[in-house]
């Protein structure tokens, strides 16, 4: 049951272009969705999130775009940089369960491994 | 920058033995989490703790898998007899005070268990 669904699972772009992460969802009830680099042997590093009552959030050179209605969401990074190269885990969770318990645990895709080629 | 840290980084043990995976949370977290990667798949929830209980497990949180903060600091994740397909990668991770629109994980840099 994947919740969670990122299809591509490598993504080869050129450095200064533009690099397109995509990462669909099922579960309508997620309302918040979290962008996660990881490189071998190091935990998740949080990168970008999102909540369900926006469309897009912009950090640096990284965007997040949501797009409720499709339950898809990607990241675009722009110029994309050699030190990108990693893999990029899209997560979603349930916030508004959180009325102060712990939930909000995070249902993570397979990942897409982007490398960016000088 | 606080971070979350975790020993060993590596633990070699014998299927049926039991081990212990220890974190330490970042210091004003109240919310921790166990997550794991086994080889090629993808990272998994196991269980979130907070006011030192047990918040929400997965299916894969059976009963030989227990968490506890004994000294309020340590954070740790205990198998009582593992088994070989536990060998993974564990992750914990911590966050701050509930926010209704914020949920940020910070996770620590694992522990690579390997069951022989």
């Amino acid at each position: 049951d994947q919740q969670v669904k990122q299809n591509s699972p490598s993504l080869s772009v050129q450095e200064g272009r533009i690099s397109i992460l995509n990462c669909d969802y099922t579960n309508s009830m997620f309302d918040y969705f979290l962008w996660y680099k990881k490189y071998p042997a190091e935990g998740p590093t949080f990168l970008i999130s999102i909540s369900s009552i926006k469309d897009k959030n912009e950090d640096g050179r990284f965007t997040v775009f949501l797009n409720k209605s499709a339950k898809h969401l990607s990241l675009h990074i722009v110029p994309s940089q050699p030190g990108d190269s990693a893999v990029y885990f899209c997560a979603a969770s349930e916030c508004g369960r959180d009325y102060g318990g712990s939930q909000g645990n995070l249902i993570f895709g397979k990942g897409t491994k982007l490398s960016v080629k000088p | 920058e606080p971070e979350v840290t975790q020993t060993p980084s590596h633990q070699v043990t014998q299927m049926g033995q039991e081990v212990i995976l220890r974190c330490v949370p970042i210091s004003n977290h109240l919310y921790f989490y166990w997550y794991r990667q086994i080889l090629g798949q993808k990272v998994e929830f196991l269980v979130s703790f907070y006011n030192n209980e047990i918040s929400e497990k997965s299916e894969i949180f059976d009963d030989q898998f227990s968490v506890e903060r004994p000294d309020g600091s340590n954070f740790t994740l205990k198998i009582r007899s593992t088994k070989l397909e536990d060998s993974a990668m564990y992750f914990c991770a911590t966050r701050d005070i509930p926010n209704f629109t914020y949920n940020e994980q910070f996770f620590g840099p694992g522990t690579r268990l390997t069951v022989l």
